[in-house]
């Protein structure tokens, strides 16, 4: 099937605006994850879902950052207020955390990211 | 290998050649390994995967081979190729916990 998909795939915006960036998960994955990665470093978690609930949103660098998931599948990141240290690619993840004969067990599968661009 | 740091490592290596890419994880429990490999301008894919009650595992071109004692992981690839260069990140999972991933290491591979 589709992988995850993000949308759009490059934002400019202008100091002060709101963006709003798109998640569509792997359908039938239970658990979605925001990251961001700047410019030639890792993987900084944002937030993670289960479902509709988000169990961890201590990544989340400032309360100008928030994220929904809607009926268990597509997710919003918005980000209020953009600020020049916004710019970075913003990745998402899905997963579905499965039983195996001896644990849990979760491989995360990613979008190609959305490209945020602060003016 | 893996580091905290503005820049990434970096491993340069001739078209051909072996590269070994190194990860030493934080969490002497975790249980569950996976190297992903992030192409310039794409999200993160999958290579391979490792249980904590394995030592070694091999997939095409590719073997990840876990040292529990020193907690340490690696990614060797084999004759490496141009299509090769990318960065390469390890994560480790706890228990029932999420994937957390090390800073990466960037794959350079001259023809």
């Amino acid at each position: 099937g589709a992988g995850v998909s993000q949308s759009p795939s490059n934002k400019v915006t202008e100091k002060g605006k709101d963006v709003e960036l798109r998640c569509d998960p792997i359908s039938g994955h239970t658990a979605l994850y925001w990251y961001r990665q700047s410019l030639g470093q890792g993987l900084e978690f944002l937030i993670y879902f289960q479902g509709n609930s988000a169990p961890d949103k201590s990544g989340l660098p400032s309360d100008r950052f928030s994220a929904e998931r809607t009926g268990g599948s597509v997710s919003t990141l918005t980000i209020q207020r953009t600020q020049q240290e916004d710019s970075a690619v913003y990745l998402c993840a899905s997963s579905l955390l499965h039983r195996t004969e001896w644990r849990f067990q979760e491989t995360q599968y990613f979008g190609p990211g959305t490209r945020l661009l602060v003016l | 290998g893996e580091s905290v740091g503005l820049h990434l490592p970096t491993l340069s290596v001739q078209e051909g050649d072996n590269s070994i890419i190194n990860c030493a994880y934080s969490n002497s429990a975790s249980d569950y390994f996976i190297w992903y490999k992030q192409e310039s301008g794409k999200g993160p894919q999958f290579i391979i995967d490792i249980r904590s009650n394995m030592d070694k595992r091999q997939g095409q071109r590719v073997t990840v081979l876990l040292n529990k004692t020193v907690k340490h992981l690696s990614l060797q690839i084999a004759a490496t190729q141009p299509g090769d260069s990318a960065v390469y990140f390890c994560a480790e999972q706890t228990g029932y916990s999420t994937l957390t991933f090390g800073k990466g290491t960037m794959l350079l591979v001259s023809p």
